[in-house]
């Protein structure tokens, strides 16, 4: 019964392709976000949505778009790959301000 | 801006020993939250403990604690009886409170949190 699933786990793909991680969460929250984790562990906000309108917009370049088809889905698709891009990609979701996020298990894109 | 500083970027603990983690943050609200965020090797990202800034008591969770400085703006984590599991990244998280995902958790850098047999 996972609360936030994000797919696919592991993404490795060549320099110049598109690709998509599709997150989902069954917890009914209103909010949902893209953060992205570096090598040195630091994360960063990218995204949020809330019921399924983009709120948060961080400096994230344009090859990057997230797609929200309803509030319990918010998918980030990513053109273009560079090796910049190799992370750890989380969705995470919220219930009302002061609470803590939920975040799915990540996804570790490698660009090669 | 907001933002959360660790200043000790790793951290060693005996087992069964008590460690604390450090946190301080910056910000102009008079309302917000406080987290701390445990990251083990499976990348999981698991809520520790959670405080309110209104609450002048602090946090407890089983072994978990905190001590919430409000006017220092300090916000550590001391674990109690160390054990193996507790080994993981340990990240301080601030959330100012406002509706509709117009905020975002702001994350320190983290400490990794070795713990010796």
């Amino acid at each position: 019964d996972t609360a936030v699933s994000q797919t696919p786990k592991y993404l490795v793909t060549q320099m110049g392709n598109d690709k998509s991680i599709k997150c989902e969460q069954n917890l009914g929250h209103d909010t949902m976000y893209w953060y992205k984790q570096d090598s040195k562990k630091f994360l960063k906000i990218m995204f949020s949505y809330n019921n399924k309108e983009l709120i948060i917009n961080e400096t994230v370049p344009n090859r990057f778009s997230p797609k929200s088809p309803d509030k319990a889905h918010l998918n980030l698709h990513i053109n273009s790959l560079e090796l910049g891009d190799s992370a750890v990609y989380f969705c995470a979701s919220s219930q009302a301000s002061g609470y803590g996020y939920t975040f799915g298990s990540g996804t570790r894109l490698t660009v090669v | 801006a907001q933002t959360v500083t660790q200043s000790q970027p790793e951290m060693s603990v005996q087992e069964a020993e008590t460690v604390t983690l450090s946190c301080t943050y910056d910000t102009s609200e008079s309302d917000y939250y406080l987290f701390w965020y445990k990251q083990p090797p499976s990348r999981q990202m698991i809520l520790v403990i959670r405080q309110e800034a209104y609450k002048q008591q602090n946090a407890t969770e089983n072994r978990f604690s905190v001590n919430f400085q409000k006017a220092a703006k300090s916000f550590s984590l001391k674990i109690s009886d160390s054990q193996l599991g507790d080994a993981a990244m340990y990240f301080c998280a601030y959330r100012a409170t406002r509706q509709g995902g117009s905020e975002k958790l702001v994350f320190g850098k983290g400490t990794k949190l070795t713990v010796n047999p």
